[in-house]
């Protein structure tokens, strides 16, 4: 079992709609979530963090975790052409300095 | 405000040649780490630097050796360079080790 797991996709949504990303991860002490934008032949770029169960918002993303069920995810609202990209899901165990990723979701909007 | 910088942006090498990978980050982390992305594999972890002084191994250090030159820079040295050395090299910082990370443009190495 990977350590963080992620659907590759694409997934693929209409402009406007939802988009619901999600992550699975198998270290229960892991503390700190992540999630990380990239486009194509570019660097990661970070959208959001989470640290607490619950939801976070952040203008059109919001981050959910769930500790007990181990999953972590990403709902962009009103999605736009511009958000297509591959997003990252990391996770960092607790005690550590090593961000572990997923293989990321292929994200693509629809216009 | 440059936040990570790493250079070359884009290099090749020949079989057996070394190279250095030059990362500097302004940002006053205190941590500091190196990525490679391969197709289908995501980005795996090299090695580290939790903090000025200290390097650790991450997932894949063979081939690999690593500087914390000071707080700001981290290098990474490939010593003799294979084909499977081919990949794209991330730069990345937090401020600890749980904090959200940073990432340098990148460098696309290919060895030929």
């Amino acid at each position: 079992q990977k350590e963080v797991e992620q659907n590759s996709g694409p997934l693929s949504v209409p402009e406007g709609a939802i988009a619901s990303l999600n992550c699975t991860y198998s270290d229960r002490g892991s503390q700190s979530f992540f999630w990380y934008r990239q486009y194509s032949g570019k660097s990661p770029e970070l959208i959001m963090f989470i640290y607490s169960n619950g939801d976070k918002e952040d203008g059109r993303f919001t981050a959910q975790l769930n500790k007990a069920s181990q999953y972590v995810s990403l709902l962009i609202r009103d999605s736009q052409p511009s958000d297509s990209a591959t997003y990252l899901c990391a996770v960092n165990p607790g005690g550590t300095y090593k961000y572990i990723f997923g293989t990321g979701t292929r994200l693509k909007v629809l216009a | 405000n440059a936040g990570v910088t790493q250079t070359p942006k884009f290099q090749v090498l020949k079989t057996g040649q070394s190279m250095t990978l030059q990362c500097a980050q302004d940002m006053n982390h205190n941590s500091m780490y190196w990525y490679r992305q391969d197709p289908g594999m995501g980005l795996r972890l090299i090695y580290y630097s939790a903090s000025e002084g200290t390097t650790d191994k991450g997932e894949v250090p063979n081939g690999y050796n690593v500087s914390r030159l000071n707080k700001r820079e981290f290098s990474l040295r490939l010593e003799s360079a294979a084909p499977s050395q081919t990949s794209v090299y991330f730069c990345a910082s937090s401020h600890k080790g749980d904090t959200e990370a940073f990432f340098g443009q990148g460098t696309r190495l290919t060895v030929v």
